[in-house]
């Protein structure tokens, strides 16, 4: 099982550029969430989906954009990037919401300048 | 809203002394998990705690529930610097049902 796996891990962008977070787990877990994480700080929710279909908001979610078409796949678009978007991305998936571990991607470091 | 706490926010230790975050929350959890993060690196899961008062041990560390189901803490002993990272309380609140995830602690270990 490789897990959660994230691509790209790094990425560049100018300011108003859009760009797609890639999200994927194989271990059928129907919860799935993006966090970010700023230098030095905690983890907030930008969105999370409860199954394919499903996806709702989270602490933050203003700039950014989810789909869940399927299990194991779950992407976060960003539009128009802009420099408070210059972040650590991460994607997790869990069985169940809050009652069993969240298993973290590697991450995407992402900078808007 | 509602908010989990960790507190201290940093800690250097020298290496071989023992080590404590506690977790506080302004409302009653169902759970309590904590992750470790290495330095560049992603949340890994360590633990959950389910019942109130709940007491587990993993090898040098010791993770507590409290008896109102509101704080927790995580106890190292003798930290060694593979213990190096930031520790994350993430609680599942009862009345919305939401994860929070605390701000995290990080510790230094100083050899």
């Amino acid at each position: 099982n490789a897990g959660v796996t994230q691509t790209p891990k790094f990425r560049i962008l100018k300011i108003g550029q859009s760009m797609t977070l890639q999200c994927t787990q194989d271990m059928n877990h129907n919860y799935m969430y993006w966090y970010r994480q700023d230098p030095g700080m905690g983890l907030k929710l930008i969105y999370y989906s409860v199954g394919a279909g499903i996806t709702d908001k989270g602490e933050v979610p203003n700039g950014y954009n989810v789909s869940r078409s399927t299990t194991e796949d779950f992407p976060l678009r960003l539009e128009l990037a802009a420099p408070s978007q210059t972040s650590v991305y991460f994607c997790a998936s869990s069985y169940s919401k809050g009652r069993d571990t969240q298993y973290f991607g590697p991450g995407t470091r992402l900078t808007v300048l | 809203g509602q908010q989990v706490m960790q507190i201290p926010q940093y800690q250097h230790v020298q290496e071989g002394e023992d080590f404590t975050t506690y977790c506080n929350s302004s409302t009653t959890l169902s759970n309590i998990q904590w992750y470790k993060q290495r330095p560049g690196g992603h949340p890994v899961f360590l633990i959950q705690l389910v019942k109130s008062g709940e007491v587990k041990k993993q090898k040098r560390l010791t993770f507590q529930f409290g008896e109102a189901k509101k704080n927790s803490s995580l106890h190292i002993t003798a930290t060694q610097t593979t213990d190096v990272g930031t520790y994350f309380c993430a609680g599942l609140e009862t009345s919305y049902d939401k994860v929070i995830f605390g701000p995290g602690t990080s510790l230094s270990v100083i050899p």
